[in-house]
């Protein structure tokens, strides 16, 4: 079974400066999609960034990209300029790729990190 | 975009009731959703993988006669809490898969509290 572990509860940032959370997950399978959520406080889940584990590149949206080290199965979010609006909680997630298996299109979560930012 | 919507988004029931919860697909058809549970402050806990026209497949611990999914069509998907107790309080969170994309879209959520 997959499992997918977030080190940090909770990181701060000032707005306008770049914080960097953390995922290590761990899995047996070549092919994946590894994510990060976002859940404000409305609690509405929102897809921020994925990662094709078949991908070399490293994914980014706007302020937001990913340091993803395959072989070391680290998957760091980065988030540049932040935000007020940039304050919530973020999971990061494994998908399997693999149809056949009984995981497929199932979500595993990590902890979740509570991001604080300061004005 | 796709949308998925959940329906009530707050409910209080008392103990020893039953309560539903309905997760809709606005916009596309959904032969997998999934229900979690949420606590304050924690992560989601998959709870069952609902697929339309069969059983729902729960995961390890939960319990299959307490909560009661039902995917009756591509755009529906229920979850009914059965003889509810305060310690069933929690936040319900419903998401689906568009055919065979990688990602998961959510429902926003249903408060459930058990007095």
């Amino acid at each position: 079974a997959q499992t997918v572990t977030q080190s940090q509860p909770e990181m701060s940032v000032q707005e306008a400066e770049t914080v960097t959370l953390s995922c290590t997950y761990d899995t047996s399978e070549s092919d994946y999609y590894l994510f990060w959520y976002k859940q404000p406080p409305s609690r509405q889940m929102i897809l921020v960034i994925r990662q094709e584990a078949y991908k070399q590149q490293n994914a980014t949206e706007n302020r937001f990209s990913v340091n993803f080290q395959k072989a070391a199965k680290s998957f760091s979010l980065k988030i540049s300029d932040s935000q007020l609006g940039d304050a919530a909680m973020y999971f990061c997630a494994y998908r399997s790729t693999n149809a056949g298996g009984t995981s497929y299109g199932k979500l595993t979560f990590g902890q979740g990190t509570i991001l604080t930012v300061h004005p | 975009g796709a949308v998925v919507s959940q329906h009530p988004s707050w409910v209080i029931c008392k103990s020893g009731t039953s309560v539903k919860i309905e997760c809709r697909s606005l916009d596309f058809q959904a032969t997998t959703m999934f229900w979690y549970r949420q606590f304050p402050k924690q992560s989601l806990m998959l709870m069952a993988t609902s697929n339309e026209g069969s059983k729902a497949t729960y995961e390890q611990g939960v319990e299959k006669d307490k909560f009661l999914i039902n995917h009756a069509s591509l755009t529906l998907s229920t979850l009914t809490v059965t003889s509810a107790h305060p310690e069933d309080s929690s936040f319900y969170i419903c998401s689906a898969n568009k055919g065979q994309g990688y990602e998961q879209y959510f429902g926003p959520g249903t408060r459930l509290t058990v007095t």
